[in-house]
């Protein structure tokens, strides 16, 4: 099966613009999962959909970020505007529903705010 | 301090030779999972090990896991080149994952 796919792989933009990251989770995967690691920090987690609908989004940084799960699909996050501190990279995973069962991360996308 | 703390930070080992890494953790968990990453790649799962385990196989991966002491163990047996990557603990007590800085294995040839 095809896994998790991220787009762009890597984006370049400068301080006050638009991005918008994209991801396409395992087929049959209900849960999907965003994670972002800044530079020499740890992957710290976003946010989480069942299906099309917020599980918990209690990592996100601040209302310039904003997610979408359109049909319980595959998902989008828009970063407006981007600052200097939300370059690095950002993970999307997906999953089976139940606790025990492993996420499956994409490559991540690259982000640098220039 | 983070939740999931990886231990040592950096380790440098000849092919042929075991790699042991260790996580600690602070809070109850239902699982933890061990994962590898080769530079510019995304997070490949190795292994999950949930919370009434002790200990787990996979090929050349043997995971332990010490709730008592809030702690897990990945050995690397017979190690290879292949095997240089950075490898991350990963606990969860819900859907998140609290991940730690992970460690970074070199195998030499």
């Amino acid at each position: 099966e095809a896994g998790v796919t991220q787009f762009p792989s890597h984006s370049v933009i400068e301080k006050g613009q638009t991005v918008t990251l994209r991801c396409d989770p395992i087929s049959g995967h209900d849960n999907l999962y965003w994670y972002r690691r800044v530079m020499g920090k740890e992957i710290k987690f976003l946010l989480h959909f069942v299906k099309e609908s917020k599980q918990d989004e209690s990592g996100m940084p601040n209302n310039r970020f904003l997610a979408e799960r359109t049909g319980g699909t595959y998902s989008t996050l828009k970063v407006q505007p981007a600052e200097l501190e939300d370059s690095g990279v950002y993970f999307c995973a997906s999953s089976h529903s139940g606790f025990n069962q492993p996420q499956h991360f994409g490559d991540g996308t690259r982000l640098s705010i220039l | 301090s983070q939740q999931g703390e990886e231990d040592p930070q950096a380790l440098s080992i000849q092919e042929g030779e075991n790699a042991t890494m260790n996580c600690s953790y602070k809070t109850s968990i239902n699982n933890l999972q061990w994962y590898r990453q080769n530079s510019g790649r995304g997070l490949v799962h190795l292994i999950l090990i949930r919370s009434n385990e002790r200990e787990k196989h996979s090929g050349r991966l043997r995971v332990t896991l010490d709730t008592s002491k809030k702690s897990s163990s990945l050995l690397i047996t017979a190690s290879r080149a292949a095997d240089t990557a950075s490898y991350f603990c990963a606990t969860s007590g819900t859907y998140k994952y609290i991940f730690g800085t992970g460690t970074r294995l070199k195998v030499l040839a």
